[in-house]
């Protein structure tokens, strides 16, 4: 089984305020992708990265895919009470033709 | 605009009680998923069917059994509830390596 483990699990900031999300693993994946989920709704995809040390960026939110495809990281600058929510990775196994989830983030900016 | 639509939203279940949760989604989509989402955690696979005509246990699958009726719809079935099935259950689809879509959720209580 492909674990993969989301630190920290809660975090709570002040509008602002920069902050990182990690996601690791033992196991390498073809891609990564990040979700954000807020309450009474499903997950809903934020980026996707495939290629080893690729870094994307999406307004105040850069997502990184370690070299070994092994682990990421997000980053938001500047949180905004707006960015509140679940934040969950997934990893994907292209030949178990299925994603492992992380147990997520949840992340509270306070205004 | 549908997507992934699950029904029911919410349900009550005594113990030892059957129910059957429905999900169909739009977009001609080959995979097929049910998760699961406990409070503050992350999501955790239960079944999922690569293609029509197939299906494969998750990580969670006891208590649960899956039928893949076409393309379009996934069932999920309790046949005997339990406490520990209280849960959010999220349906969802995908190609392989593409976005993950997600239903909205049913909140499950099993009393």
């Amino acid at each position: 089984t492909q674990l993969l483990e989301q630190s920290p699990q809660f975090l709570s900031i002040q509008e602002g305020e920069n902050l990182t999300v990690y996601c690791n693993s033992s196991s390498v994946f073809s891609s990564l992708q990040w979700y954000r989920q807020e309450p009474g709704e499903g997950p809903v995809l934020l980026v996707t990265v495939v290629t080893g040390g690729e870094v994307k960026k999406l307004k105040r939110l850069t997502f990184q895919f370690g070299d070994a495809r092994k682990d990421s990281s997000l980053h938001i600058t500047a949180a905004q009470p707006g960015d509140t929510g679940l934040y969950l990775c997934a990893g994907l196994n292209t030949n178990a033709g299925k994603s492992t989830f992380g147990d997520g983030t949840t992340l509270t900016v306070k205004p | 605009n549908a997507g992934v639509t699950q029904t029911p939203k919410f349900q009550v279940l005594k113990t030892g009680q059957s129910m059957t949760l429905q999900c169909a989604q739009d977009m001609n989509h080959n995979s097929m998923y049910w998760y699961r989402q406990d409070p503050g955690m992350g999501l955790r696979l239960i079944y999922y069917s690569a293609s029509e005509g197939t299906t494969d246990k998750g990580e969670v699958p006891n208590g649960y059994n899956v039928s893949r009726l076409n393309k379009r719809e996934f069932s999920l079935r309790l046949e005997s509830a339990a406490p520990s099935q209280t849960s959010v259950y999220f349906c969802a689809s995908s190609e392989v390596g593409y976005t993950i879509y997600f239903g909205e959720g049913s909140w499950l209580t099993v009393v």
